[in-house]
């Protein structure tokens, strides 16, 4: 069974740029999430779907942070304009359903902004 | 809402021994606490799990324990190999099913 694809896996733009990230997600796995892990802390939840639908994005800073999730399958996360901060790694997992908790991770996009 | 608290955050032991890393959380309402590894430039990986209708959870060397009235968990690695090095970190759902996170354990392997 193929896992989470994430592309591309390291990108480096200059601040104020605009960034996208893309996910596949595993087949048949409802749930897709986007997490932020800045370096030396644990992963933080920005976004969750369950299929096409948005259930939660109560962290997403709505200001310079969009994501879309079309036909309840591949996902994207865009940052315009990026700044400093944003420097992370932006990591995508999927889960069965919104009420299975086992959560599964693509390899991360590394972000860097200068 | 939830708040997990992992320890310790740097963790370094002999090749063979055994290794303990505990995280304590604060909703009583969770019930699912996955411990997750994660290697230099990959994601982090599923590596065992407990429900708060268990006490204890083996896979091989890999050993997961809840206290519930404690509201701790822990993961024992026994037997530890070089290969074991990686950061790893715990996490605990909330009533949304979303995990809340520990701040990671950085275990190192001597050899």
């Amino acid at each position: 069974e193929a896992g989470v694809a994430q592309s591309p896996r390291y990108k480096i733009i200059e601040k104020r740029q605009s960034v996208a990230f893309w996910c596949n997600p595993i087949s048949g796995h409802a749930t897709l999430y986007w997490y932020q892990q800045i370096l030396g802390q644990g992963p933080k939840l920005l976004i969750q779907f369950q299929n096409n639908g948005v259930v939660d994005d109560s962290q997403l800073p709505k200001d310079r942070f969009s994501a879309e999730r079309l036909k309840g399958v591949d996902s994207t996360l865009k940052i315009q304009p990026a700044k400093l901060e944003d420097s992370a790694v932006y990591l995508c997992a999927s889960s069965l359903a919104s009420g299975a908790y086992e959560q599964y991770f693509g390899p991360g996009t590394r972000l860097t902004v200068t | 809402g939830e708040n997990v608290e992992q320890h310790p955050s740097t963790l370094s032991v002999q090749e063979g021994d055994s290794a303990v890393i505990k995280c304590t959380y604060s909703d009583s309402a969770s019930n699912y606490f996955p411990w997750y590894k994660q290697e230099l430039g990959k994601g982090p990986q599923l590596i065992i799990d407990i429900r708060s209708n268990v006490g204890e959870k083996k896979d091989q060397r890999i050993a997961v324990t809840l206290n519930k009235t404690a509201k701790h968990f822990s993961l024992h690695i026994t037997e530890t190999q070089p290969e074991d090095s990686a950061v790893y970190f715990c996490a605990a759902s909330d009533s949304n099913y979303q995990l809340i996170w520990g701040a990671g354990t950085k275990l190192i392997i001597k050899p």
